[in-house]
C-alpha cells in the first residue's frame, strides 16, 4: 500500500517570502515521487520529481523539493513567490504494482500569494 | 504541440442518462488513466489502460466503463449516471505503463454535473 499526506489545506505567503508546501509519503521500497501543479480551470501539470540521487531536486518555475528518506517527506519549496504561484499543489507518489505503474495523490493544498 | 484532450469541459446530464467523456492523446504513450478530483479527497483513480484491449480497474471503478480500441483514445463511460457521479474528471497518460517514474500529463478536466 501507498499513500501521501498534505497536512495543510491552505498555506498563505507573502509575494517575496520563501515558500514550502509540505508532503510525507508511505511506501514500500523506494519511493519516485512527484510534484504537480493546478491552475484554477486547468489540468495538473508536472512540476519536478524524485527518483534517485541528490535529495535537493529542481523543477520547473523556480521551484525545487528536499527529499528526506528517514523523515519521509518530500517538502516543495521556492525561495522567493510570485503572486502567480497562486495555485493547487498535489504532491504523488508513484510505484509498480502488479507490474504497472501506481500513482496516489495527496489530497492537494492550496497556495495563496499575497501581494 | 502534445498534449491530452478532453471533451467536453462541462457536462450537465441527468439521472440514469448514458454519457460519454471523450479522451485522446497525441503522444503515442502506452499508459492512460481516468481520475476524479473532489474537494478534500484528492485525486482518485478510476480506471487505467495498460495498452490497447487492456484495462483494469483504479480505486473507485464503481458505475464506470472504459475501452481502449486504439492506443491514441480511451473514453470513460458512465452507462446511467447518478448524482454521486458530480465532479471534476481528468484523463491522464504517460509513456510507458511499466514504469513507476514516468510522469503524467494531463487533459484540461471535464466538469461533469448529474441532477
Amino acid at each position: 500500500a501507498q499513500s501521501v499526506a498534505q497536512p495543510e489545506d491552505q498555506v498563505n505567503v507573502a509575494e517575496g517570502n520563501p515558500l514550502t508546501v509540505k508532503c510525507t509519503y508511505s511506501v514500500s521500497g523506494n519511493p519516485y515521487l512527484f510534484w504537480y501543479v493546478q491552475y484554477p480551470n486547468r489540468g495538473l501539470q508536472f512540476l519536478l520529481k524524485y527518483i534517485t540521487g541528490d535529495n535537493l531536486v529542481k523543477g520547473s518555475y523556480g521551484f525545487e523539493a528536499e527529499f528526506n528518506k528517514s523523515q519521509t517527506s518530500f517538502h516543495l519549496k521556492k525561495p522567493s513567490a510570485l503572486v502567480s504561484d497562486s495555485a493547487l499543489y498535489f504532491c504523488a507518489v508513484s510505484r509498480l504494482s502488479g507490474g504497472y505503474q501506481k500513482v496516489t495523490f495527496g489530497i492537494g493544498t492550496k497556495l495563496q500569494v499575497i501581494p | 504541440e502534445a498534449q491530452v484532450t478532453q471533451n467536453p469541459r462541462y457536462l450537465i446530464t441527468v439521472t440514469g442518462k448514458k454519457l460519454t467523456v471523450t479522451c485522446s492523446q497525441n503522444m503515442n504513450h502506452e499508459y492512460m488513466s481516468w481520475y476524479r478530483q473532489d474537494p478534500g479527497l484528492g485525486l482518485r483513480q478510476i480506471y487505467y489502460s495498460m495498452n490497447v484491449e487492456v484495462t483494469d480497474k483504479g480505486d473507485v471503478p464503481e458505475g464506470y466503463k472504459v475501452s481502449r480500441k486504439e492506443k491514441r483514445n480511451f473514453p470513460l463511460i458512465l452507462e446511467s449516471p447518478s448524482p454521486n457521479q458530480t465532479s471534476l474528471y481528468f484523463c491522464a497518460s504517460s509513456l510507458y505503463a511499466q514504469a513507476s517514474n514516468e510522469k503524467l500529463f494531463f487533459g484540461s478536466g471535464t466538469q461533469l454535473s448529474v441532477l
